[in-house]
């Protein structure tokens, strides 16, 4: 059964203090891990696809990287409005279905 | 205009109820989906159906029903809503296999 884990839950910071996120998997064929940023009360926004370990993809102050364990998002100089639940899912190459993680709520305060 | 539309956005329904949500979509995509989200259980899938002529059940379709009216439309019933349905319903869709999944903006439905 695949799965997807995410760490820490929460996750607090001062504006332009860095950090990382953690998303662990298990799942029988990678077919891509994709990453989600969603704000209270909306729907969840795609922000990247990872397809292959070593790939790397950023946008902004965010990039996300790809192990065959695990992904990182890494978060450069955050500002208060990259405040949001960050969504990890995997998809395997039978089912092409989205597992989602619990996510990690991220708070940046000025 | 957003290019996944959910209605109702939020809903308040007695146990025993029928209801019906509904979701459209201007991408053009084949695939839809119907997720829910609880608090610490993360979005899980309800039904997804790959064209209009496929429906398949997700890991947690026991007290729900589909209906996909076309390539466009994709509803979701409540046959007799329980208490334990209360939570965020997204509808989503994708283009392929492998491709991202586009969200809608959830209806909030509380059973009471």
């Amino acid at each position: 059964e695949d799965q997807v884990t995410q760490s820490p839950e929460a996750l607090r910071l001062q504006e332009g203090e860095s950090s990382s996120l953690n998303c662990s998997y298990t799942v029988s064929g990678l077919r891509g891990l994709f990453w989600y940023r969603q704000d209270p009360g909306k729907g969840p926004e795609f922000l990247f696809t990872l397809y292959s370990a070593g790939e790397e993809k950023e946008k902004e102050r965010l990039k996300a990287t790809l192990t065959k364990k695990e992904s990182f998002l890494h978060i450069t100089a955050p500002k208060p409005e990259d405040s949001a639940t960050y969504l990890c899912a995997v998809m395997n190459t039978g089912f092409q279905k989205l597992v989602f993680g619990t996510g990690t709520r991220l708070l940046v305060s000025p | 205009d957003a290019d996944v539309t959910q209605t109702p956005r939020n809903r308040i329904t007695k146990t025993g109820k029928r209801i019906m949500l509904e979701c459209s979509q201007t991408k053009g995509h084949d695939r839809m989906y119907w997720y829910r989200q609880d608090p610490g259980l993360g979005l899980r899938l309800i039904y997804y159906s790959f064209d209009v002529k496929d429906i398949n059940k997700g890991e947690i379709s026991d007290g729900y029903s589909v209906s996909r009216q076309a390539q466009a439309k994709f509803s979701l019933s409540l046959e007799s809503a329980i208490p334990n349905q209360t939570a965020l319903y997204f509808c989503a869709t994708s283009e392929g296999a492998g491709t991202e999944a586009f969200f809608g903006q959830g209806t909030r439905l509380t059973v009471v």
